[in-house]
Parts: structure tokens; C-alpha cells; sequence
């Protein structure tokens, strides 16, 4: 069946602007995790979605970073005033109740590179 | 807090040669640990993973690993690796959030080289 897609795959853009990435997980898991995957901090736990409810925002570094989910299916995540320290590939994935014996289920991640 | 530390960035190995990539963790709690591979070029996962029970836990691609409390690692081993091994290994730990969910906190990574 198909896996969690992330959309785009590559994304330049310019210091100061406003970015979207988008995690379509896997249908029918309620849980999904965004993550963050970059040279200096490894990869780091952003934020978990249950449903469309986002008990745990811990991990979002500053007030620039915000994330939605909609219909219990596709996320956004947002990125204000993008800066150069915000250059990572993004990663998303999703699980079949958040258990903590349900696997997560990673996408190919987003490559974003603020110039 | 829970923590993840992979000692070796780099292992590099010869085709058919055993390998073991060594990861020790710190928690204060009950841990479940995981194993994910990230091939080039593709996203991670699941290699394999330690809930409970029996300590050694193995993978359809002949990896195991071993929970070993005592001195709270849960190294990855390969009796015998192939070329198509290659990638970059991540130990993880859980730790279970508020509201349900589990986040995964990962080591740095080693980076798997199987030559021939």
C-alpha cells in the first residue's frame, strides 16, 4: 500500500520567507510526529499530531515554526521568516494509534535550503 | 532525560566480514528501543526493535540486536554483511508523550561501508 508522502521533495528558498511543507500519512493512522534531521542537531523530534489535536509541540525550536493537520489526514508544517539555521530535511511520519508499540512509518523527508 | 549515544560514526567492513554497531542509551524509565535504516537517497526505517520480553530481537535481513541492561546498550550485529548493506544506521529511544504518542529520540548515526 502506499507509504507517507512529503511534498515537495526540494525546497530552495530566500532568508526572511515564509515556507510550507506538507505529510500526507499513511491512511487510517491516526498519530503522526514530525521531525527534523540536519548536520548539527541530528534528528530531533518537532511535534505529534493524535487525530487533529497536537498534544505535544516540545519540540518546535522557536514562535516561526507552526504545524496543522486537517481531517485527521494531511499536515502542514509552517515556516515563518525562514532563517539559514532552519536549512534540514524535514521529515514526517505516522503511526496506526501512537502507541508506543505501533512502528512509525517515515516519509522521504523534504530537503529545505534557506539562501 | 532520555539520551541515545552512538559511538562510532563510520564502521568500515568488508563484504562477508561480521559487523557490530554499538549504541548505549540512559533513561530512567522503562525503554523500548529501535533500530532504523536510512538507505541512500530513501527515508528511514524500521530495522527492528525491543519492546519487552526476550532481549535479543532480529530483523528479516539477518540483524539482531541485544537489550542488555546492565549496561544499558543494544548493539546491532551482522554475522555476515553484504554490499547492499550500505547505509547510515540510528539507534533510537522512546520515551511516550503527553496525550498519547511515543517520540523517538535518535543517536547521531553510524555510517555502514561494506566494501568488497
Amino acid at each position: 500500500g502506499a507509504g507517507v508522502s512529503q511534498s515537495p521533495s526540494n525546497k530552495v528558498t530566500e532568508k526572511g520567507k515564509d515556507v510550507e511543507l506538507r505529510c500526507d500519512p499513511i491512511s487510517g493512522h491516526t498519530a503522526l510526529y514530525w521531525y527534523r534531521q540536519s548536520l548539527g542537531q541530528g534528528l530531533e523530534f518537532l511535534i505529534y499530531f493524535q487525530g487533529n489535536s497536537a498534544p505535544d509541540k516540545s519540540g518546535l525550536p522557536s514562535d516561526r515554526f507552526s504545524a496543522e493537520r486537517t481531517g485527521g489526514s494531511v499536515s502542514t508544517l509552517t515556516i515563518q521568516r525562514t532563517q539559514q539555521e532552519d536549512s534540514a530535511v524535514y521529515l514526517c511520519a505516522s503511526s496506526f494509534s501512537g502507541r508506543t508499540t505501533d512502528t512509525q512509518y517515515f516519509g522521504p523527508g523534504t530537503r529545505l535550503t534557506v539562501l | 532525560a532520555q539520551s541515545v549515544t552512538q559511538l562510532d560514526s563510520q564502521v568500515p567492513v568488508f563484504e562477508e566480514a561480521p559487523v557490530e554497531l554499538r549504541c548505549n542509551y540512559s533513561s530512567s524509565v522503562s525503554v523500548y528501543l529501535f533500530w532504523y535504516v536510512q538507505y541512500p537517497n530513501q527515508g528511514l526505517q524500521l530495522l527492528l526493535k525491543y519492546l519487552s520480553g526476550s532481549t535479543l530481537v532480529e530483523s528479516i535481513n539477518g540483524f539482531e540486536a541485544e537489550f542488555n541492561k546492565s549496561q544499558t546498550s543494544f548493539h546491532l550485529r551482522k554475522p555476515s554483511v553484504h554490499i547492499s548493506d550500505t547505509a547510515e544506521y540510528f539507534c533510537a529511544v522512546s520515551k511516550i508523550l503527553t496525550g498519547g504518542g511515543n517520540k523517538l529520540t535518535f543517536g547521531t548515526g553510524t555510517q555502514l561501508k561494506v566494501e568488497l
